[in-house]
């Protein structure tokens, strides 16, 4: 059973509108990160949060919010959506130390028309 | 700071031929290593890691990578490779301590002809 989730697996979008990745993880993790994959490209960290009610700003956040409400949970949010973030959006969680392995979600596929 | 370098983006092989997919990385400490696999429209999944102690380490599927550290590398080998090995395979880089930032090269593309 899948223990890292994203919602909705694919989605189109219109310029301008409100986009929100869900992930969901059952794992009992404290880290969870959002990254960007384009096509050919390798993963780009847009936020983390290492704790419910905090998120961190990755190397790419412009764009994008990130909002964390409870362990399992964590959204990523694009208010205005452009053409450039078409793209596959991944979520992961591990646990605190950095020596952990990361589980990823089988990831979210944006189309912005 | 740190970084990690794939520099193949492709790599084509035939089936039952050997495999090395080169990982250069550059960090000042002793980092945590990883490769990953993903598979086509799916999540990566962890294929061995390495933090210290012997420097050839297994993983799944017969996959073992060897850390270097005079030549900064973890390149990942495989003795004889199976079209299912055909896939994208990511180097990463993690810093040790509380800070769990996680490192990504751009991918290998690895291509097993029958």
């Amino acid at each position: 059973e899948a223990a890292v989730t994203q919602s909705p697996r694919s989605k189109v979008a219109v310029t301008g509108g409100k986009v929100t990745l869900s992930c969901h993880q059952t794992n009992n993790h404290d880290y969870m990160y959002w990254y960007r994959q384009d096509t050919g490209h390798g993963l780009r960290l847009i936020h983390y949060s290492y704790v419910a009610d905090s998120t961190e700003k990755g190397d790419i956040p412009d764009g994008y919010k990130a909002s964390r409400p409870s362990q399992e949970n964590f959204s990523l949010i694009l208010e205005l959506a452009s053409l450039s973030q078409t793209a596959v959006y991944f979520c992961a969680s591990t646990e605190q130390n950095s020596g952990n392995t990361l589980y990823f979600g089988e990831g979210s596929r944006l189309i912005v028309v | 700071a740190q970084s990690v370098t794939q520099p193949d983006a492709r790599v084509t092989v035939s089936e039952g031929a050997s495999l090395q997919l080169r990982c250069k990385y550059s960090y000042s400490a002793t980092p945590y290593l990883f490769w990953y696999v993903q598979y086509p429209r799916q999540g990566l999944q962890l294929l061995l890691k390495y933090y210290s102690g012997d420097p050839v380490v297994q993983g799944v599927n017969s996959f073992e990578a060897e850390f270097s550290k005079s030549n900064s590398s973890f390149h990942l080998q495989k003795a004889s490779v199976h079209w299912s090995d055909s896939a994208v395979y990511f180097c990463a880089l993690s810093r040790g301590g509380s800070n769990n930032r996680i490192f990504f090269g751009d991918g290998t593309q690895l291509v097993v002809k029958p």
